[in-house]
């Protein structure tokens, strides 16, 4: 089955002790996203990643760290999480198409609480 | 101001009822229009694709895209209880369609 995953679904940690969420694809897809969605935010973009080895600052970027070793994996790094990284966290993934018609799958996201 | 407004809601509507979501923009380099359903507790799935403007249909589903007045629309006919989610619009721009601009969704609930 065509599908993003992501692990761990809950994780309540505290404030400063390094986390990391795995996030993986098994569509081939070359672009991988982080997004964090908030009560009357939406959906913000943190990082994303063109192809392996390719990754760039989405719109609120600070205080996360990501990497793109293997096409299939795109896992997003809080090295000292803070409270207002407490969020539901969502990673999606696409066919990197210039113009045409294209989709992003999301994984089924990740609720962060930072105490 | 943000550059996608979309209002929250939340709309209830009876079952059968047609509902119609908005949102507006003001980048009027978008060209990719996008609807995401998302269930709680779930990852947002697309459910329409609209390039430029005009009207694209899909079963009960009808996306409008007004391009002259920065205004897209989403119409649910003959709505189902199992059309109850949260409706995000999303917005692309020619030479950047990676980079998705989210409204904050719209909540709908259809009671039977």
């Amino acid at each position: 089955e065509a599908q993003v995953t992501q692990n761990p679904r809950y994780l309540i940690t505290v404030t400063g002790k390094k986390l990391t969420v795995t996030c993986s694809q098994n569509m081939n897809h070359e672009y991988m996203s982080w997004y964090r969605q908030d009560p009357g935010l939406g959906l913000r973009q943190i990082y994303y990643s063109m192809n392996v080895e390719v990754t760039d600052k989405g719109d609120v970027p600070e205080g996360y760290k990501v990497s793109r070793k293997e096409k299939r994996n795109f896992p997003l790094i809080l090295e000292s999480p803070s409270p207002n990284q407490t969020s539901l966290y969502f990673c999606a993934s696409s066919l990197s198409v210039s113009g045409g018609r294209y989709e992003q799958f999301f994984g089924p996201g990740t609720r962060l609480t930072v105490l | 101001q943000k550059e996608v407004e979309q209002d929250p809601g939340p709309l209830s509507v009876p079952e059968g009822a047609i509902v119609s979501l908005n949102c507006t923009y003001s980048n009027s380099a978008f060209q990719y229009f996008m609807w995401y359903r998302q269930y709680s507790r779930k990852g947002p799935e697309l459910l329409m694709y609209t390039y430029s403007s005009g009207n694209k249909e899909d079963g009960r589903f009808t996306a409008q895209v007004d391009k002259s007045s920065k205004y897209i629309s989403l119409f649910i006919r003959d709505s189902q209880p199992s059309d109850s989610a949260t409706y995000l619009c999303a917005m692309s721009a020619l030479g950047n369609t990676d980079k998705l601009i989210f409204g904050t969704g719209t909540r709908l609930q259809v009671f039977p």
